[in-house]
């Protein structure tokens, strides 16, 4: 089955730095690829996500970056804000197959220092 | 915005009782998922659902699993006889039916936390 390997665990920045979050993939038929963002006490929110036809997407201060041959995929975060703090998970599926189950990551706790 | 909703928010057993978690997905939302992720750990996969059906599921989902879709709305999670490992947190997940615009996203409720004592 799919394996999926996130790191860092945690990462620590500055308010206005840039994050980024990588992740590895091991089924080369995985084609669908999100990153979910945890609050404490809450449920995983989608923020961004990429699928296998995507080099890279782009949403305001998020970007995530695929890369096939490798397959190894990125979260980046510009400009951070302290509210940005929270447990960011990647995971993969076969996307819109039957089987299009999620596998995640470990997580990365980010913290933004003010 | 539509959003998947889970009762209750915390439940506390005594080990070798029944628990019955409920979530309501997303109105037009066909795809349903279990996922449990323990304090600490990653959120890991326990069964899908289509077409009121179990479509897929994990080597943990084991007989004393069960899920169903009583009504339009409703999508349940059974455990039959708690064990203190099924303590964590339960998400509910859904998504929206193969051919639709959005048919890859999951969308996760805000879980329901298990206490198995």
């Amino acid at each position: 089955g799919e394996n999926v390997e996130q790191h860092p665990s945690t990462l620590s920045v500055q308010e206005g730095d840039s994050a980024v979050i990588k992740c590895t993939y091991s089924d080369s038929a995985s084609n669908y690829f999100p990153w979910y963002k945890q609050e404490l006490g809450k449920g995983p929110q989608l923020i961004i996500d990429i699928r296998s036809n995507v080099g890279e997407k782009k949403d305001q201060r998020i970007a995530v970056t695929l890369n096939k041959t490798a397959k190894h995929f990125s979260l980046h975060i510009t400009e951070t804000q302290p509210e940005d703090s929270a447990v960011y998970f990647c995971a993969a599926s076969k996307g819109n197959s039957g089987y299009s189950t999620l596998t995640f990551g470990k997580g990365t706790m980010l913290l933004v220092s003010p | 915005e539509p959003e998947v909703t889970q009762t209750p928010s915390h439940q506390v057993t005594q080990m070798g009782q029944e628990v019955i978690l409920r979530c309501v997905p997303i109105s037009n939302h066909l795809y349903f998922y279990w996922y449990r992720q323990i304090l600490g750990q990653k959120v890991e996969f326990l069964v899908s659902f289509y077409n009121n059906e179990i479509s897929e599921k994990s080597e943990i989902f084991d007989d004393q699993f069960s899920v169903e879709r009583p009504d339009g709305s409703n999508f349940t999670l059974k455990i039959r006889s708690t064990k203190l490992e099924d303590s964590a947190m339960y998400f509910c997940a859904s998504r929206r039916d193969r051919g639709l615009p959005g048919t890859y996203e999951q969308y996760f409720g805000p879980g329901t936390r298990l206490t198995v004592t």
